[in-house]
């Protein structure tokens, strides 16, 4: 089965609601890395997040390892946060290899 | 700052016909250079790994003869996609690391291929 499984599969939201985009793992970890998918398809590092809490702007990453899993959480949201978010592990034998999740689509309705 | 150029960003091949792509770490050496590959509608999967020191590491469904990778020096890397059908098509993604254990990967803008 799939070793990363991030939820839901698509959320849409009113602007100013806050976000909530989950990330489940069933694999040791090593680390644990936000994106946002440009429409273009280009990828922005949003975290860089093994383990503990992140905070950059509005948004926040929380990664628990014993529970095997990782969050991020976008408050406030805007119209311009709406695009995919994918989460991408990389198992603790595993130099360099990523293992992304199927991404969250997330639309913000102005 | 650390940065992955990608070259060409956007190419078109006609089917059965190969295409080379390039990319570049900029800023600091790349102890790991990574080809991913996103189909439609598909996330992000990986093609081959390159370490320091190590021979590159082809993913079970891809192999070396379909997708030959040249890693020269730790700041540049190439692949070549030979005799490209429409399952090829995609964006791929080089990702380049600058560190051992617990380290960021950056990745370029992407190649998009289209095979007509």
């Amino acid at each position: 089965g799939q070793q990363v499984q991030q939820s839901p599969a698509s959320l849409v939201l009113q602007e100013g609601e806050n976000a909530e985009l989950q990330c489940n793992f069933s694999t040791s970890l090593n680390s644990m890395q936000w994106f946002y998918q440009r429409p273009g398809g280009s990828l922005v590092s949003l975290f860089y997040n093994p383990s503990g809490t992140k905070h950059s702007g509005r948004l926040t990453s929380t990664t628990v390892i014993k529970e095997r899993r990782s969050s991020l959480h976008i408050s406030s949201s805007q119209t311009t946060d709406s695009g995919t978010y994918l989460c991408a592990l990389e198992r603790d034998y595993n130099q360099g290899k990523l293992i992304f999740g199927q991404g969250t689509k997330l639309s913000i309705k102005p | 700052g650390a940065l992955v150029y990608q070259y060409p960003r956007r190419t078109i091949c006609k089917s059965g016909t190969s295409m080379r792509m390039e990319c570049q770490a900029v800023g600091f050496q790349a102890t790991s250079v990574a080809w991913y590959r996103q189909s439609p509608q598909k996330t992000f999967e990986l093609i081959a790994l390159s370490t320091v020191n190590s021979a590159i590491k082809y993913e079970q469904n891809f192999t070396q003869e379909k997708f030959p990778i040249s890693h020269p020096n730790l700041s540049f890397s190439s692949m070549t996609v030979l005799n490209a059908y429409l399952e090829d098509r995609g964006l791929y993604l080089c990702g380049a690391r600058a560190g051992q254990n617990y380290a960021e990967q950056f990745f370029g803008p992407g190649t998009r291929l289209t095979v007509l």
